[in-house]
Order: structure tokens, then sequence, then C-alpha cells
């Protein structure tokens, strides 16, 4: 399988837990983003790598997030101290730097199945 | 700021039949692209059609089409022939450099 591959697809945890997610993006792709949904709402934006840096944080992400892409490769989302609120899907998509067009604003952008957190 | 604004929550349809899904963003550049992305129940988001801004034909993927129009900032996607697996929630997305910018969303229902 050659897509964007996201694990845990499920993850249980109690309030004031650490909880760590993986993505690994389509291999070609140097573009790697995280967003969070929730139930009946469209993504929001968390964060956005080109290769491993990272060059863009939502203000939705406070300081109990960290997210990090050592080799530009793989992507880990961390959550410390989860608060119910954190409860959401969190989804991972990459694209290529260019699209099919070679114009660098194309972005279509590839998701992976997500991981479900829910906070207990 | 850049918004995308779906207006329809949910939306029914009988099965072989037309729909339009509509969706109005506001932005201030001029070369930008739009999207749209289906995420059926419990399945990963996949990229249904994409509108570069400024091509004035509007794009076509099969029974997938989208209405266009600049001047007015809509950009309405038609699904011909409705098919049961065409069932799911439907994204509008306005691509900004580093990031997609997202409707809520509007839950298709195909009636069989």
């Amino acid at each position: 399988d050659t897509g964007v591959s996201q694990n845990p697809r499920h993850k249980i945890t109690k309030r004031g837990q650490n909880v760590t997610f993986r993505c690994d993006p389509i291999s070609e792709h140097n573009r790697l983003y995280w967003y969070r949904q929730t139930l009946g709402q469209g993504p929001e934006f968390l964060t956005y790598f080109q290769n491993e840096a990272q060059l863009e944080k939502s203000r939705l992400l406070s300081d109990r997030f960290s997210a990090e892409r050592p080799k530009g490769s793989f992507s880990t989302l961390e959550i410390q101290r989860t608060e119910q609120g954190d409860s959401a899907m969190y989804l991972c998509a990459s694209s290529p730097e260019l699209g099919p067009s070679g114009r660098t604003t194309y972005n279509e952008q590839f998701f992976g199945p997500g991981t479900r957190l829910t906070v207990l | 700021a850049q918004t995308v604004t779906q207006s329809q929550p949910e939306m029914s349809v009988q099965e072989a039949e037309t729909v339009t899904l509509s969706c109005t963003y506001d932005t201030s550049e001029s070369d930008y692209y739009l999207f749209w992305y289906k995420q059926p129940p419990s399945r990963q988001m996949i990229l249904v059609i994409r509108q570069e801004a400024y091509k004035q034909q509007n794009a076509t993927e099969n029974r997938f089409s989208v209405n266009f129009q600049k001047a007015a900032k809509s950009f309405s996607l038609k699904i011909s022939d409705s098919q049961l697996g065409d069932a799911a929630m439907y994204f509008c997305a306005l691509d900004s450099n580093y990031q997609l910018i997202w409707g809520a969303g509007t839950k298709l229902i195909i009636k069989p």
C-alpha cells in the first residue's frame, strides 16, 4: 500500500495521559500536514512540515501539542496531559512540493485514515 | 481572512438523479485552487475534483463536475447519475498555499 498510513487507528486514554500518533506519508511527498476534525466539521489545520522543517503551526496547537518529522519521512504528533476537549479525529496528509502541472501553489493533499482519539 | 462556506448541512437525492452541492468562498488571492473532497463513513478523505482559479473552463471528472463562478466566489459540485456509493460527507476546500481552508461539509444521502 503506497498511501498515507496512520497509527494507531483508535486510541482511548484517560484525561491527563500523554498520547503519540504516527503518520507515514507517501514516500515521494515532502510536505506533511496534521489536521484535527471533530464530528460534523471540516478538518482544522494544526501544523505543516516541508521535509523535516516545521514551517507553520496553528494557534490551535497549544503548548501541550508537539509534532516532529525528524528525518523528513514519518511524523509524530504528541499530546501531553490530554483533556476531554482533545477528543477528535487526527488526520495526516501529504503532498508533493510541486503538483502535476509543476506549479508550486498546487496543493493536492492525500489523506490517511486518521487516528480517532477518545479522552475519558 | 480566507473562508469557505457550505450552507447545506445535508442533502438527499434519489439514486440515478442529479444533485448539486453549494460552496462559497472568500479570498484576496487571484490565483488559487479549489477542491471537493469526499469522506465516506469511517473512511478516509479522498479528492473528488480540482479547479484552478486561472482556468475559466469548469472541471469535470466522469459523473462529477463543478460550476466555478470566480466573480461570485462560488464553487458548486454537481453529481450526475447518483449512486449508492456516493453517500458521504462532501467538503469544499480552498488552497491557501501551505494549508487547505475547509467548509463544514455537506452530508449527502442517496435514496435507493
